[in-house]
């Protein structure tokens, strides 16, 4: 089945402790990327990656790093969380002509 | 700077009615318009397209209407059901080739028996 997978759904944890949501296709796209959505502020891009060892700046990438060291792959690293951190975090994925296929999200509460 | 703006913000209406979600843009370089559907505790997902060579497009109960002197499109949804209560995000792409995607803030819609 063509997916995008996260882990983990739910993460609660403390101010300044660097954690990792990892995100991985199946389904050979080239382009990744990660959004964070709030109330009432929509979907908004942290990072994308359009090949691998290729990454940019979305709108809000304070505070997050990723990386792209194979297609399949696109972890969101927060080496420092804080409180303003928490949200609910989706990995998206597509090829040109394609749907941006969306997964199940990640919720991260940090205290 | 928002580049779709999408209103409203939540919507009620009652089954079978027509609820109708609008989002304008400003950049004429947009090509793609999709909606996205979104369910409580999943990712967003696909409904419908549209480009702008037509001003319509139907899939079963769900219609986008495009105008494209204006640069507005809207989603209408027929005979609303309690099942197509969930989250509605427009979006726009500039050109074929473009990876990116410009949502809006999205649209709550709530469907009530």
């Amino acid at each position: 089945e063509a997916q995008v997978t996260q882990n983990p759904r739910y993460l609660i944890t403390v101010t300044g402790k660097k954690l990792t949501v990892t995100c991985s296709q199946n389904m050979n796209h080239e382009y990744m990327s990660w959004y964070r959505q709030d109330p009432g502020l929509g979907l908004r891009q942290i990072y994308y990656s359009m090949n691998v060892e290729v990454t940019d700046k979305g709108d809000v990438p304070e505070g997050y790093k990723v990386s792209r060291k194979e297609k399949r792959n696109f972890p969101l690293i927060l080496e420092s969380p804080s409180p303003n951190q928490t949200s609910l975090y989706f990995c998206a994925s597509r090829n040109g002509g394609s749907p941006l296929h969306f997964g199940n999200g990640t919720r991260l509460t940090v205290t | 700077q928002q580049q779709v703006k999408q209103s409203p913000q939540s919507l009620i209406v009652q089954k079978g009615g027509i609820p109708i979600i609008n989002c304008a843009y400003e950049n004429t370089a947009f090509d793609y318009f999709p909606w996205y559907q979104q369910f409580p505790g999943k990712g967003p997902a696909l409904l419908i397209a549209i480009r702008p060579d037509v001003s319509e497009k139907k899939e079963g109960r769900f219609t986008i209407s495009f105008n494209k002197s204006a640069k507005q499109f809207s989603l209408h949804i027929m005979d609303s059901q309690p099942g197509d209560s969930a989250t509605y995000f427009c979006a726009a792409q500039a050109g074929a080739g473009s990876y990116q995607l410009t949502f809006g803030k999205g649209t709550k819609l709530s469907v009530i028996p």
